[in-house]
């Protein structure tokens, strides 16, 4: 009941497409949803995230949609760039409950073909 | 821009032997946590750390493991008897308050246990 699914474990799209990377969790006391970004070597950057009281959340290329009866989120990036190339995690956290951990997802190894 | 920072960045050891990763949260958080990342594997969430005591911790975190924040500045994540199977990126994460959403991650330390 932790665990978040992640898929697709590696994803290849080219310059300019749109890269959809999909988690699904069944835990329903996770109320907070954050997409990471890591480049090797580095650790997992915040790139955005979501409360479950809205379906979609914009910042630039990259939107969340939520679907709360389904339990499932989503990370669309938009007009793919070769500097998206990473790995991408999704995760969640009971954050009501009092409770600040995160439980991440397997990654997606992204690779933006120019 | 503050930033997470942790020493060393790669540590080698033998087994059994004891090993201090060491992480300078930003300075006004108060939340701090470490998580671990096997070699191709998903981040794994160890412990947190709250007004000097542990808010929680993953069955990962046994009594092997112990966390401390010796001073106004440092957080430390000690192993007492390391085996094979800690060999992992170390990452340390702090976010400003208690239940604050985002968590910001240092690059990690790559401990090598042979």
């Amino acid at each position: 009941q932790q665990q978040v699914k992640q898929s697709p474990q590696s994803l290849i799209v080219q310059k300019g497409g749109i890269s959809i990377i999909n988690c699904a969790y069944e835990n329903t006391a996770f109320d907070y949803f954050p997409w990471y970004q890591q480049f090797p070597g580095k650790g997992p950057a915040l790139l955005i995230a979501i409360r479950p009281d809205v379906s979609e959340k914009k910042e630039g290329r990259f939107t969340i949609s939520f679907n709360k009866s389904a339990k499932q989120f989503s990370l669309h990036i938009m007009d793919s760039q070769p500097g998206d190339s990473a790995t991408y995690f999704c995760a969640a956290s009971p954050l009501s409950g009092g409770y600040n951990k995160l439980i991440f997802g397997a990654g997606t190894r992204l690779a933006v073909h120019p | 821009e503050p930033e997470v920072t942790q020493t060393p960045s790669h540590q080698v050891t033998q087994m059994g032997q004891e090993v201090i990763l060491r992480c300078v949260p930003i300075s006004n958080h108060l939340y701090f946590y470490w998580y671990r990342q096997i070699l191709g594997q998903k981040v794994e969430f160890l412990v947190s750390f709250y007004n000097n005591e542990i808010s929680e911790k993953s069955e990962i975190f046994d009594d092997q493991f112990s966390v401390e924040r010796p001073d106004g500045s440092n957080f430390t994540l000690k192993i007492r008897s390391t085996k094979l199977e800690d060999s992992a990126m170390y990452f340390c994460a702090s976010s400003e308050r208690h239940l604050q959403e985002t968590q910001y991650f240092g690059p990690g330390t790559r401990l090598l246990v042979l």
